[in-house]
């Protein structure tokens, strides 16, 4: 067990720019969780994969974003043309069936200037 | 939007004090968690009580849940500087999402 692994830790784009992160979740777990967390907030659902399939998005996940997980094993999070407003972090995490607990990976802080 | 709320929002205490947070949330749940997040770094699981438990231990912790009052309280005795973090709750209701509160800042000073 390897635990959760989120690239690149650490991204600085200019604004209007697209980024992409990756998350390779724990080896077994067919479920995987992309939130976001603000400074002094607590972390937000944005969507989540069973597998492949893309189960459910938040409102948060506007159209500039776009999650994927091909193969049912690693996972990109796309955002476009980004803004200042989704300087954050963006947390991955997984787990095997949803069953509790998350397991989170060190996430990719993002900043737009 | 998040639906936890956790009190206080900071909390200093000295190494072997007793440190308490609360959490309070608005809908019915199927469980309530904890988790631990040290500076820049991801989320780790303390502790899931269900929604038809009261009182959960585990080592230092004890978590107690009120669903009448919708609210927890994490409890962490003989506080250590190493506990030093931001403590979440976060609750889960009909989907596989957790909703998180907005965290309680813990430092135990040595």
């Amino acid at each position: 067990d390897t635990g959760v692994s989120q690239n690149p830790r650490h991204k600085i784009t200019k604004r209007g720019q697209n980024v992409t992160f990756r998350c390779d979740p724990i080896s077994e777990h067919n479920r995987l969780y992309w939130y976001r967390q603000t400074l002094g907030q607590g972390p937000e659902f944005l969507t989540y994969f069973q597998n492949e399939a893309q189960l459910e998005k938040s409102r948060l996940l506007s159209d500039r974003f776009s999650a994927e997980r091909p193969k049912g094993s690693f996972s990109t999070l796309e955002i476009q043309r980004t803004e200042q407003g989704d300087s954050a972090m963006y947390l991955c995490a997984s787990s095997l069936d949803g069953v509790p607990p998350l397991h989170f990976g060190n996430g990719t802080r993002l900043t737009v200037t | 939007s998040q639906q936890g709320e956790e009190d206080p929002q900071a909390l200093s205490i000295q190494e072997g004090e007793n440190a308490t947070m609360n959490c309070s949330y608005k809908t019915s749940i199927n469980n309530l968690q904890w988790y631990r997040q040290n500076s820049g770094r991801g989320l780790v699981h303390l502790i899931l009580i269900r929604s038809n438990e009261r009182e959960k231990h585990s080592g230092r912790l004890r978590v107690t849940l009120d669903t009448s009052k919708k609210s927890s309280s994490l409890l962490i005795t003989a506080s250590r500087a190493a506990d030093t973090a931001s403590y979440f709750c976060a609750v889960q209701g009909g989907s596989e999402k957790l909703v998180f509160g907005k965290g309680t800042k813990l430092t135990v000073n040595p």
